[in-house]
């Protein structure tokens, strides 16, 4: 079975400094999809950013980019500029591929992230 | 374009009663679930649906029951409300096509259970 790990509970950033939020899988599929889900206090799920297994290509939107190693099964959000609207919980998740025929997302337990004016 | 539509937003039970809790969508969606969300514990996925007539348990099933007649509409089933169902529920959609098909989330409903 497929496991998502956020080891952070809590991280802290100064704004306009740069902060970088961990994730881990654990998967023995080949074909994924990874997101990053922004959760502010008014409790909508936000995707912020995502990307597929099959791309080496690290997925950038805007300030955020992520650090993809497919190796380490590691997928780390790093948020440039820090702003104080970046305040959240975020969780990340996995996605199975198309080939699993499951579609299930996994997600992990969040990490809340405090930005400091 | 309304996307995914929970109601009600907020419920307040008491242990024993049941109730559903509506989740629709608008985008033909074939893929829907249901999560829980509890402080510290992320979004457990409850059950889930790839398509009208087809529903499979997620990881915290037990207390609940979901039907998928139509593309639209995946209510989740209190049979009998317990405490410890006391939480924040999430439905979501999205495609299962080819690609990076994000799931869309509806605005949540907050049960409580005395």
């Amino acid at each position: 079975a497929q496991t998502v790990t956020q080891s952070q509970p809590e991280m802290s950033v100064q704004e306009a400094e740069t902060v970088t939020l961990s994730c881990t899988y654990d998967t023995s599929e080949s074909d994924y999809y990874l997101f990053w889900y922004k959760q502010p206090p008014s409790r909508q799920m936000i995707l912020v950013i995502r990307q597929e297994a099959y791309k080496q290509q690290n997925a950038t939107e805007n300030r955020f980019s992520v650090n993809f190693q497919k190796a380490a099964k590691s997928f780390s959000l790093k948020i440039s500029d820090s702003q104080l609207g970046d305040a959240a919980m975020y969780f990340c998740a996995y996605r199975s591929g198309l080939t699993s025929g499951t579609y299930k997302y996994i997600f992990g337990t969040g990490t809340r992230l405090k930005v400091l004016a | 374009n309304a996307g995914v539509t929970q109601t009600p937003k907020f419920q307040v039970l008491k242990t024993g009663q049941s109730m559903t809790l509506q989740c629709a969508q608008d985008m033909n969606h074939e893929y829907m679930s249901w999560y829980r969300q509890d402080p510290g514990m992320g979004l457990r996925l409850i059950h889930y649906s790839v398509g009208a007539g087809i529903t499979d348990q997620g990881e915290v099933p037990n207390g609940y029951n979901v039907s998928r007649s139509t593309t639209e509409d995946f209510p989740l089933r209190l049979l009998s409300a317990a405490p410890s169902q006391t939480s924040v529920y999430f439905c979501a959609s999205s495609s299962v096509g080819i690609g990076h098909q994000p799931q869309h989330f509806g605005d949540g409903t907050r049960l409580s259970i005395l």
